[in-house]
């Protein structure tokens, strides 16, 4: 089975700040590998598919990069809605999310 | 813009039968495949199951023995029962449209998400 895992955990962060984030799974999966933003109390928000697509109305200053194995994801300037917990997934082998990283304020 | 609502009872007693449904708004459940995700409170996210109208279905290894997804198109909505529930089982549970492009599977709608608590 595919393993996936994440780091950091978490990570605290000013407004601004350049954020990465990584993924990586036990396999290759070549670029079956998706991003999600989750805030307390909600639904997660799809970021990112396939790697490095945007998805349609998210802004610009996230990225995606990757395949293989490691994956990215990058907050270029950090904003104050920001601060949520990001869960990468992949779809190689069934479908699994990564445990996540929480963003929170420094 | 598709919309999906989650419904169900909030409170199942351990050894009973976990019932939710889907409803689809904005567009036809016939076209698309459709999942259910689930969250333990404080923790991270686990896919449970996938079906397409077809009523092809795939299931997280972990839970499929115990796992029943069907689709109602005449209610534009999807089901989801998950038997023989623990304590384990307490969880936000999320419905959510599934976008497969070539190989690649994303959950590109949700649910607002319903917590469904195991207790006696």
């Amino acid at each position: 089975d595919i393993q996936m895992t994440q780091s950091p955990s978490s990570l605290s962060a000013s407004v601004g700040d350049r954020v990465t984030i990584t993924c990586r799974a036990s396999q290759y999966i070549s670029n079956y590998l998706n991003w999600y933003q989750q805030k307390p109390g909600k639904a997660p928000k799809l970021l990112i598919y396939a790697a490095s697509s945007l998805k349609s109305g998210v802004p610009s200053r996230f990225s995606g990069s990757g395949s293989g194995t490691d994956f990215t994801l990058t907050i270029s300037s950090l904003q104050p809605e920001d601060f949520a917990t990001y869960y990468c997934q992949q779809s190689y082998d069934n479908l699994l999310f990564g445990p996540g990283t929480k963003v929170d304020i420094k | 813009q598709v919309q999906l609502q989650e419904s169900g009872p909030g409170l199942v007693k351990p050894s009973e039968t976990l019932s939710l449904t889907c409803a689809v708004s904005g567009g036809s459940i016939s076209s698309y495949y459709w999942s259910w995700i689930r969250q333990p409170p404080g923790k991270g996210l686990e896919w449970i199951v996938y079906i397409y109208n077809s009523g092809s279905a795939n299931h997280n290894p972990s839970l499929k023995s115990r796992v029943t997804i069907s689709v109602d198109t005449s209610k534009n909505q999807f089901s989801l029962k998950l038997s023989s529930v623990t304590a384990a089982d307490t969880a936000v549970y999320y419905c959510a449209k599934v976008k497969k492009a070539g190989g690649i599977f994303y959950f590109d709608y949700w649910g607002q998400g319903t917590l469904v608590t195991v207790s006696s």
